[in-house]
């Protein structure tokens, strides 16, 4: 069956622009996640969804951070005014539920010139 | 709160040698703990996971890990490292009832023939 997707695999932007990162979960997976990894770093977790509610969005770097989940499915993470420090991938995963095995997408590369 | 130290961003080994990777944990309840691998221009993959079962832990492609609570270690090691093991290796915290994991900043493991 087919993975995490994440689209789309780059995006380059200049600051101050927004963008839209976009997560397709694996099939009947409830629980979704957010993290970002920025260069030579480990990944930091972003934002979590139980379906479509959001219980933990305490590693929102900013207000200029934003998630929301449709339909139980696709995720978008959306960065407005973006800025250079915002660079990094950004990797999506999901679960079947809280707790379980989380499977991640290839992620998205993010560079803000 | 919980946190993950990976000891050395760097590790090679020679084909055939002993891989060892180490991961210390700080958690003030009981931690799961996981191992992931990230391949190239590929997403994370989970290699194992320890959630307060078995203390000894094995995973896929030869790996296993060890839950040392005394010494709050679960360092990753392999007995014969391959050419195909050359990648970047994740060390990862939670609690139970999880919804996020706590990641280290990651090894690289490079083998040489």
């Amino acid at each position: 069956g087919a993975g995490v997707s994440q689209s789309p695999s780059n995006k380059v932007t200049e600051k101050g622009k927004d963008v839209e990162l976009r997560c397709d979960p694996i099939s009947g997976h409830t629980a979704l996640y957010w993290y970002r990894q920025r260069l030579g770093q480990g990944l930091e977790f972003l934002i979590y969804f139980q379906g479509n509610s959001a219980p933990d969005k305490s590693g929102l770097p900013s207000d200029r951070f934003s998630a929301e989940r449709t339909g139980e499915s696709v995720s978008t993470l959306t960065i407005q005014r973006t800025q250079q420090e915002d660079s990094a991938v950004y990797l999506c995963a999901s679960s079947f539920g809280t707790g379980d095995e989380q499977f991640f997408g290839p992620g998205t590369r993010l560079t803000v010139l | 709160a919980q946190s993950v130290t990976q000891l050395g961003s760097h590790v090679s080994v020679s084909e055939g040698a002993l891989v060892l990777l180490r991961c210390n944990y700080s958690s003030s309840v009981p931690p799961y703990l996981f191992w992931y691998v990230q391949y190239p221009n590929q997403g994370l993959q989970l290699l194992l996971k320890y959630t307060s079962a078995a203390t000894l832990v094995k995973g896929i492609n030869g790996f296993e890990a060890e839950f040392k609570k005394s010494e709050t270690s679960f360092h990753l090691t392999k007995p014969s490292a391959h050419m195909s093991d050359a990648a970047e290796y994740f060390c990862a915290v939670t609690t139970r009832g999880y919804n996020k994991l706590i990641f280290g900043a990651g090894t690289r493991l490079a083998v040489h023939p």
